[in-house]
């Protein structure tokens, strides 16, 4: 089964600083898609940003950018400016190789100081 | 656009009585939708996956007869929890995928989840 790992449980953050939330996976295949989702408080799942494997620029949305590393099956999130309302649970899912199901790391909680 | 509601947000049931959850995407047709179960503090875990018309896949370990799942239309999918039992607390959320938008088909928008509490 494929394997996601979101190394560091808890991070926090000074407002308007930048943080970088680290996950690793495991994959045999060679196209796929990756996903950081968030969740906060409300619990509602949210999608922060998306990388398709067979893309080799890194994706970019707004404030949030990756650094996808597909030989060492690596996809970091970058937070620049952090905002209050960026606190929240993050969770990194690759699409399972061959099939609709995403696969969820444990998550990472962000904690933003004002 | 990309928008996936649920209903009920919360519920509390007496043991032994069913509930169903409903869960629809607003404005775009889903091809597949998902039911997912967390726990506090964890992760989310895949029940089962279903496709309009046709028989949910329900994942290992999860028991189908206990977690109805009906997927009537492109926009409608239903979990019903039959008999629950204090042990189906929890907090359950649906996602579909099929969207047009930004996201493309592979990415799946989540509704905002069901609490449910069962006495």
């Amino acid at each position: 089964a494929q394997t996601v790992t979101q190394s560091q449980p808890e991070m926090s953050v000074q407002e308007a600083e930048t943080v970088t939330l680290s996950c690793t996976y495991d994959t045999s295949e060679s196209d796929y898609y990756l996903f950081w989702y968030k969740q906060p408080p409300s619990r509602q799942m949210i999608l922060v940003i998306r990388q398709e494997a067979y893309k080799q620029q890194n994706a970019t949305e707004n404030r949030f950018s990756v650094n996808f590393q597909k030989a060492a099956k690596s996809f970091s999130l970058k937070i620049s400016d952090s905002q209050l309302g960026d606190a929240a649970m993050y969770f990194c899912a690759p699409l399972q190789g061959g099939s609709e199901k995403l696969v969820f790391g444990k998550g990472m909680k962000l904690t933003v100081n004002p | 656009g990309a928008v996936v509601s649920q209903h009920p947000s919360r519920v509390i049931c007496k043991s032994g009585t069913s509930v169903k959850i409903e869960c629809r995407s607003l404005d775009f047709q889903a091809t597949t939708m998902f039911w997912y179960r967390q726990f506090p503090k964890q992760s989310l875990m895949l029940m089962a996956t279903s496709n309009e018309g046709s028989k949910a896949t329900y994942e290992q370990g999860v028991e189908k007869d206990k977690f109805l799942i009906n997927h009537a239309s492109l926009t409608l999918s239903t979990l019903t929890v039959t008999s629950a039992h204090p042990e189906d607390s929890s907090f359950y959320i649906c996602s579909a995928r099929g969207s047009p938008g930004r996201g493309g088909e592979e990415t799946q928008y989540f509704g905002p989840g069901t609490r449910l509490l069962v006495l």
